[in-house]
């Protein structure tokens, strides 16, 4: 079956603190991976998104994930993580073939962040 | 430039009425999504289009909920009759349909919805 785990619910970090959040998926080939963020009372906003080539994608906000093929997993990393980062953080997954538009979400990770 | 648009922002409803949530996606996207967010089940594509046109309606709960768009640049979700576990957020997303399927998908702010 077709999945996204982000198996952090909450975490909680200090400013300045490196972060990284987990995200591994079930799919039946590789699928392209998107991480979103959503912040309170907002919609979903687009992080980054790895299609293929190098498994290190920049995204905004000084974001960054690693796809890494062996491990299913496509993790977010920030170096410093500033207050304005408290939000929900979103994996997904989508096929790369045909005119399928379904993503598989993941339930999301809550960022807080302690002055 | 404009986002997705939705209205209303928030709605406050007695169980048994009908709601109406609207949407109008970014011009020139041809792929528009209905997606429901709650604390319990998270994020759940109820129903996307393209060019208008249903493609999947699988994750529509229940016969209570219709989607419809007449035109491109609009589309409703309704719920009728309403009921207190159809409280969420409900968002509506476009993305345009060049390219490839991992085209960025936009959200809108969101319907929250509350039954009672």
């Amino acid at each position: 079956a077709q999945s996204v785990t982000q198996p952090d619910i909450h975490i909680t970090v200090s400013e300045g603190a490196s972060l990284e959040l987990r995200c591994n998926y079930s799919y039946g080939a590789t699928p392209y991976l998107f991480w979103y963020v959503q912040s309170p009372g907002q919609g979903l906003q687009l992080l980054l998104k790895y299609f293929s080539g190098d498994t290190l994608v920049q995204g905004i906000k000084g974001f960054e994930a690693e796809f890494k093929r062996s491990q299913s997993s496509f993790n977010l990393r920030k170096p410093s993580v500033h207050w304005s980062d408290a939000a929900e953080y979103f994996c997904a997954v989508g096929p790369r073939a045909g005119n399928n538009r379904k993503l598989i979400w993941g339930l999301g990770t809550s960022l807080a962040v302690n002055p | 430039d404009a986002g997705v648009i939705q209205s209303p922002r928030h709605e406050v409803t007695e169980m048994g009425q009908e709601v109406t949530l609207r949407c109008k996606p970014i011009s020139g996207h041809d792929y528009l999504f209905w997606y429901r967010q709650t604390m319990m089940r998270g994020l759940e594509l109820l129903i996307y289009f393209n060019n208008n046109v249903p493609i999947d309606d699988s994750g529509m709960p229940e016969d209570r909920f219709s989607a419809k768009m007449p035109n491109a640049s609009f589309s409703t979700l309704k719920i009728q009759p309403s009921e207190p576990r159809d409280s969420a957020v409900y968002f509506c997303a476009s993305s345009s349909g060049t390219g490839f399927s991992g085209n960025t998908i936009y959200f809108g702010e969101g319907s929250w919805l509350t039954v009672v």
